[in-house]
């Protein structure tokens, strides 16, 4: 069964300090690793991932994936209170079905 | 920017009464999804669309749910008949690659 699974699934942080997400994945027919952030409403895309070791960076986010390990980490570095969100890994087969995560629950505290 | 529009934002309905949840999709983009999220759960996928038919569903998408592209630019979800776990947000999704972009999605809530 395809699965996506992340850690931690709640991470309380103060503002400036550096936070690693992480993903694991079991897909068949991979396509492509997506990550989205979640705040109050709809998920918002952040990176999409399709080859192992190039990091994708985007401000003070940034991804890497290893498609060995089955494996991706997402960065964030100098937290804003702003960050405050759920980070959801997605999975995106050859079917087009994304297989999503459960999310982390990142709270920024001032 | 182009972006995904669902109307309505939030709808109130009475167990039984059927929902139509509209979303119109990005105009170049191909393929059309629908997700919901229950409070406090993970999203989840109910369908994909794509060249007028459904390409996947999944077990939640039983014979009391609906797709269709009426126009080339609406893309709709009926629940036919609502229950009381139907009441969750739903979002409707698009793209022309494997990135996906969401709507805001419609909050629904059946009494």
């Amino acid at each position: 069964e395809d699965k996506v699974v992340q850690s931690p699934l709640s991470l309380v942080v103060h503002e400036g300090d550096t936070v690693t997400l992480n993903c694991s994945y079991e897909v068949t027919n991979f396509r492509s690793l997506l990550w989205y952030k979640q705040e109050k409403k709809a998920p918002t895309f952040l990176f999409m991932l399709t080859s192992s070791g190039i990091e994708k960076k985007s401000g003070r986010l940034s991804s890497i994936l290893d498609k060995k390990e089955l494996f991706s980490i997402l960065n964030i570095t100098a937290t804003q209170t702003g960050d405050s969100a759920v980070y959801l890994c997605v999975n995106a087969g050859n079917n087009r079905k994304l297989i999503w995560g459960l999310g982390t629950s990142l709270a920024v505290n001032p | 920017e182009p972006e995904v529009t669902q109307t309505p934002s939030h709808q109130v309905t009475q167990m039984g009464q059927e929902v139509i949840l509209r979303c119109v999709p990005i105009s170049n983009h191909l393929y059309f999804y629908w997700y919901r999220q229950i409070l406090g759960q993970k999203v989840e996928f109910l369908v994909s669309f794509y060249n007028n038919e459904i390409s996947e569903k999944s077990e939640i998408f039983d014979d009391q749910f609906s797709v269709e592209r009426p126009d080339g630019s609406n893309f709709t979800l009926k629940i036919r008949s609502t229950k009381l776990e139907d009441s969750a947000m739903y979002f409707c999704a698009s793209s022309y690659d494997s990135e996906q972009f969401f709507g805001p999605g419609t909050r629904l809530t059946v009494l």
